[in-house]
This record gives structure tokens, sequence and C-alpha cells, in this order.
């Protein structure tokens, strides 16, 4: 079955970067995107950024533009994402996320279906 | 960039009752709609996509219908598993953006 296996909490300072990283399993790695989502306390869940799946281009949400990288690792099966220049409103938990596709043709659909366990990422100083 | 708004805030329901929950967004987003649980302490699970069908091994209970900017999505008998937070996604338009999320508690 499909796991994405995140990284362990981190505690940085402002103007601080971190790295989380995703491990994926029981899927073709290569073959789907992996998105990064972030949920800071009392706030909905943001969108990050993605990274295509086949040939590794990336696409960031304007809010992190400059701020925000995503890689990844073909052979280790494993996502990134860090972010630089950190301040305390960036304190969230920070999940990676891989879509699934339903359906063919017109019909078919690509959502967003499962989830790592999610890494809390506490800015203060 | 679609601002997805859902009502209520939090939804006091006894065991058994149905719960409606509504999801509105800013502009269009046709079927691109999907609808996620939340635990505490844990990842979203995909329920709904293309705004009615069930995700893989989920129960009849849960439904959602609704197009273009107004959804609704349905508990038929809440469970008391089903106590959680509730939230919507169009995932038709960048940036993809989420609702700001229902919490369903126990009445």
């Amino acid at each position: 079955q499909v796991q994405l296996v995140q990284s362990g909490a981190e505690v940085k300072k402002p103007g601080a970067s971190v790295k989380v990283s995703c491990k994926a399993s029981g899927y073709t790695f290569n073959g789907y995107a992996i998105y990064w989502v972030r949920q800071a306390p009392g706030h909905r869940l943001e969108w990050m950024g993605w990274i295509n799946g086949a040939n590794g281009n990336t696409k960031y949400s304007e809010s992190f533009q400059g701020r925000l990288t995503i890689t990844r690792d073909l052979y280790a099966k494993t996502a990134y994402m860090e972010l630089s220049a950190l301040r305390s409103e960036d304190t969230a938990v920070y999940y990676c996320a891989k879509d699934q596709t339903y359906g063919s043709g017109n019909s078919r659909v690509v959502v967003i279906a499962h989830w790592g366990q999610g890494t809390l990422v506490s800015v203060s100083s | 960039e679609i601002v997805m708004t859902q009502s209520p805030a939090t939804l006091s329901v006894s065991p058994g009752e149905r719960a409606t929950l509504s999801c509105r967004a800013s502009q269009s987003v046709g079927s691109n709609l999907a609808w996620y649980q939340q635990k505490p302490g844990q990842a979203p699970r995909l329920l709904i996509y293309g705004a009615s069908t069930r995700a893989t091994g989920i129960p009849a209970r849960f439904s959602g219908s609704g197009s273009g900017t107004e959804f609704t999505f349905t508990i038929s008998s809440l469970q008391s598993e089903d106590f959680a937070v509730y939230f919507c996604h169009q995932y038709g338009n960048w940036p993809l953006t989420f609702g700001q999320g229902t919490k369903v508690v126990i009445k």
C-alpha cells in the first residue's frame, strides 16, 4: 500500500532554513507528483508546491516564491521540501502528499489521495 | 486564487443523526471538488472526489453533491468515529486551495 513517511519534528530559529523529507513506498515513485501542504495552528491547509513525478518540474505557490525549494531523489524514492528565511508564522505541520488518478479520458480525475504523517516545524527565537 | 468557504464552522450532531456541511467556491470549480476527514494528530483522509464520488473503501453513509460554486457533504447517520473536522478542497485551478473546515462534534 502507499506509504509516505516524513522526517521528524524540527525546531528552528528565525532566519534559518529547514529541510523535510518524505520517503515513498508502495507505488512507482516517478509516476506521481508529490505535493507539499502545510497547516499552521488555527489556519486552513495551505498548498505550498508540487513536483512532477515524471520529469521533476516544480510549481510553487506565489506565497513562497524565492523561499521554497522542492526536490526529489529517484533512487531513494524520497522528496524534499526546503523552506528558507524562516519566520514565526512558518510554524506549522508540513505534509507531503501524493495524488491518485481515477477514471480515464474525459472523466479522468487527479486528486490528492495519500498523505504523510506530517512534520511539525516550530520557529522560535 | 479561489477562496473556499465552509459553513458552519462547528456542527453539533447526535449519533445516528444526519450531518450536512456546505462549501462555497469564490468562482466555479466545476466538479473538481474533494472532501477530506481529519482527526486530531492525523493526516487528512480522502472521502469524496469529483464532488460526488466516494473514494475507495469509503462507507456509503458519506455523500457529496453540487457543482460550480455550491457543494454539500452529507453524513447520513453519524457514527462515533465520524466526529472529526471535514474540509473541502478544489483541485481544478492553481493554486490549489482548501476550505477552513467544519468541526463535527457530539451533541
